[in-house]
């Protein structure tokens, strides 16, 4: 059974850069087909699709986040990591890594972290 | 703002069926595969269905999904108190280059 735990800061400066890591165990980011994510919810709202990355590199962002985003993956540390900068009160929210399934026409996230939460104040 | 619009709420009685429905466009659920989600307070959301009508191993057959045009639907029949979450849709966007999310509906057990 595939279980990821996010790892980071819970609290960023305003204009500062938010850097999270999703360590994934029960299974290597290597051998798998999946493609590994982030989402995030803002305190009491919806689900926000941040982007996706292949163990080989291969990246897709969403456009209205996709200037300050970057998502890496260290495959030595089966871990891959966000970073999102210039940050402000509008990107606090509960930060989510995920495995998705390959590809687009089917995508869909079939195993979730527990959330982190992440505040932006000064 | 969501490209994906579901109900945001939905209510009925124990036992009762309800149905959520997420509406999108040629460029999501028009041409793509749509998943669905329960976040119960508190926690992640849970995969409930994948590629339109698919249950993953251990979600029970009450809940089932389906898609028409640029609509799909999630079902959930024999109601339960432990159903009350929050519910969304998922798919690929072609348009956008992007994963999206519905709005999200709340379920209330009455």
């Amino acid at each position: 059974q595939v279980q990821l735990q996010e790892s980071g800061p819970g609290l960023v400066t305003p204009s500062e850069t938010l850097s999270l890591n999703c360590t994934v165990s029960g299974g290597s980011i290597i051998s798998s087909i999946y493609d590994w994510g982030w989402i995030r919810q803002p305190p009491g709202k919806g689900l926000e699709w941040i982007g996706r990355i292949y163990y080989r590199g291969t990246t897709s962002y969403n456009p209205s986040l996709k200037s300050r985003v970057t998502i890496s993956v260290d495959t030595s540390k089966n871990q891959f990591s966000l970073k999102l900068n210039s940050v402000t009160a509008a990107d606090t929210a509960v930060y989510y890594c995920a495995r998705q399934a390959p590809g687009t026409s089917s995508s869909y996230v079939d195993f979730w972290g527990q959330g982190t939460l992440v505040t932006v104040s000064s | 703002q969501s490209v994906l619009t579901q109900p945001p709420s939905v209510s009925a009685a124990p036992g009762q069926r309800i149905t959520i429905s997420c509406s999108g466009s040629s460029s999501n659920i028009g041409s793509n595969s749509v998943s669905w989600y329960q976040q119960l307070p508190g926690t992640a959301p849970k995969l409930l269905i994948y590629d339109t009508s698919e249950r993953p191993s251990g979600i029970p057959d009450r809940f089932s999904g389906s898609k028409s045009g640029t609509s799909s639907t999630l079902d959930i029949t024999g109601l339960q108190t432990g159903d009350e979450a929050d519910y969304y849709c998922g798919t690929w966007d072609s348009s956008l280059s992007a994963d999206v999310f519905g709005t999200g509906t709340k379920v209330t057990v009455l």
